[in-house]
């Protein structure tokens, strides 16, 4: 099946600073998503991006399909930006299940 | 709008119960999904609804494992006799036009 990677495992910043996030994945995908869980286990959906870039305020995403990767970028941290990092992908178009990353768990300090 | 719900928010059953555990989709969404969330698996798929069939139930860890879903809306998973390995935190969502969107989940512990 389809691998799914994630880079750095883990990340810790000091607030202000910036920083990206790496999905790697093995095979041709329809749609990726990027989500933000939170302290108390929340996923909360960032971007919805099979290809291209997209900017949501201090956060933007890109995805180059025909290379297999997503980056995620962080500018300006803050303490609530802490959490973990999923990337997801959708493998089969029949379904649309997910596919997860292990994540990248997030700590920016005050 | 209202999001995706579960209830309950916690269960702790004893080894051998059966567990049943409740999702409320959005407003709307055909598509509806089952996840669990555990810390040596990470978050696998478990089932796919679209309506209230299920094509896909490839996820399913065990036949212990089953879930239906009603009047294209809320879906209930159910857990026979339930194991240890069983503990994590199921989640549930839906999706529209390609965007899941997740409910707060259930953190289920199996004693």
């Amino acid at each position: 099946g389809i691998q799914v990677e994630q880079s750095p495992p883990d990340l810790i910043l000091q607030e202000g600073a910036n920083s990206t996030l790496r999905c790697n994945f093995s095979d041709s995908v329809n749609n990726l998503q990027w989500f933000h869980q939170n302290p108390w286990g929340q996923l909360i959906n960032l971007f919805y991006i099979p290809s291209g870039t997209k900017q949501n305020g201090r956060l933007s995403a890109t995805t180059v399909a025909t290379e297999r990767y997503s980056l995620l970028y962080i500018s300006s941290s803050q303490t609530t930006d802490s959490g973990v990092y999923f990337c997801a992908v959708e493998y089969s178009s029949n379904t649309g299940k997910l596919i997860f990353g292990q994540g990248t768990t997030l700590q920016v300090k005050p | 709008g209202a999001g995706v719900s579960q209830s309950p928010s916690n269960k702790v059953t004893e080894k051998g119960k059966d567990v049943e555990l409740r999702c409320d989709p959005i407003s709307g969404h055909t598509a509806l999904y089952w996840y669990r969330q555990s810390l040596g698996q990470g978050l696998e798929f478990l089932i796919y609804f679209q309506g209230n069939s299920a094509p896909d139930k490839s996820g399913l860890p065990s036949d212990r494992f089953s879930a239906e879903r009603t009047g294209g809306s809320v879906s209930t998973l159910t857990i026979q006799r339930t194991q240890q390995e069983d503990s994590a935190v199921y989640l549930c969502a839906s999706r529209n036009q390609g965007t899941q969107y997740f409910g707060p989940g259930t953190r289920l512990t199996v004693l």
